[in-house]
């Protein structure tokens, strides 16, 4: 069974830390891998990552894909109390566009 | 664009009635997906559509979810009759599988979200 596993599940940090979101995946037909953030409403779209080792970045947010080890990682530097969200992990599948969802990793970033 | 349009924003309902909701993909997209979100289950995907077919609805969880896409800008989710764990945020997304301009195709936008109270 196709499945993407997220973690830590929760993560409480202090602005100006850095944190590292952790993402593996097991899917049978991998077209790609999707990061969103998800605040008080619908989540936002962060990343796509199809190729394995090309860093993917955004401001303060970084992504990379591991195709070998199955995984990828979100980085977050120098965090803000804005960054305090659900920040979601999908893969989609190369035959239907499914995207298979982790549980999400709750982040809070206290000032 | 408006993006993906859904409607209601939130809904009451007492337990046994029919809960309709709505939603309007992108123009031009051609996959919509119909997800549930709650606290302990996370986000599930219910059902998703491509060029309005229904490809799988085994996310469904049970008979008394239904779901139509009689064209593409339109799509409903109807729960007959509801009841009080039915509720949660219903979430549409929509997108494309063409590449584009900047090279992306999967990814999936999602609407502001239906939040279901039953009662």
């Amino acid at each position: 069974e196709d499945k993407v596993v997220q973690s830590p599940l929760s993560l409480v940090v202090h602005e100006g830390d850095t944190v590292t979101l952790n993402c593996s995946y097991e899917v049978t037909n991998f077209r790609s891998l999707l990061w969103y953030k998800q605040e008080k409403k619908a989540p936002t779209f962060l990343f796509m990552l199809t190729s394995s080792g090309i860093e993917k970045k955004s401001g303060r947010l970084s992504s990379i894909l591991d195709k070998k080890e199955l995984f990828s990682i979100l980085n977050i530097t120098a965090t803000q109390t804005g960054d305090s969200a659900i920040y979601l992990c999908a893969v989609s599948d190369g035959n239907t566009g499914k995207l298979i969802f982790g549980q999400g990793t709750t982040l809070q970033v206290k000032p | 664009d408006a993006g993906v349009i859904q409607s209601p924003r939130h809904e009451v309902t007492e337990m046994g009635q029919e809960v309709t909701l709505r939603c309007k993909p992108i123009s031009g997209h051609n996959s919509l997906f119909w997800y549930r979100q709650t606290m302990m289950r996370g986000l599930e995907l219910l059902i998703y559509f491509n060029n309005n077919v229904p490809i799988d609805d085994s996310g469904m969880p049970e008979d008394r979810f239904s779901a139509k896409m009689p064209n593409a800008s339109f799509s409903t989710l109807k729960i007959q009759p509801s009841e009080p764990r039915d509720s949660a945020v219903y979430f549409c997304a929509s997108s494309s599988d063409r590449p584009t301009s900047g090279g992306a195709y999967n990814e999936q936008f999602f609407g502001p979200g239906t939040r279901l109270t039953v009662l």
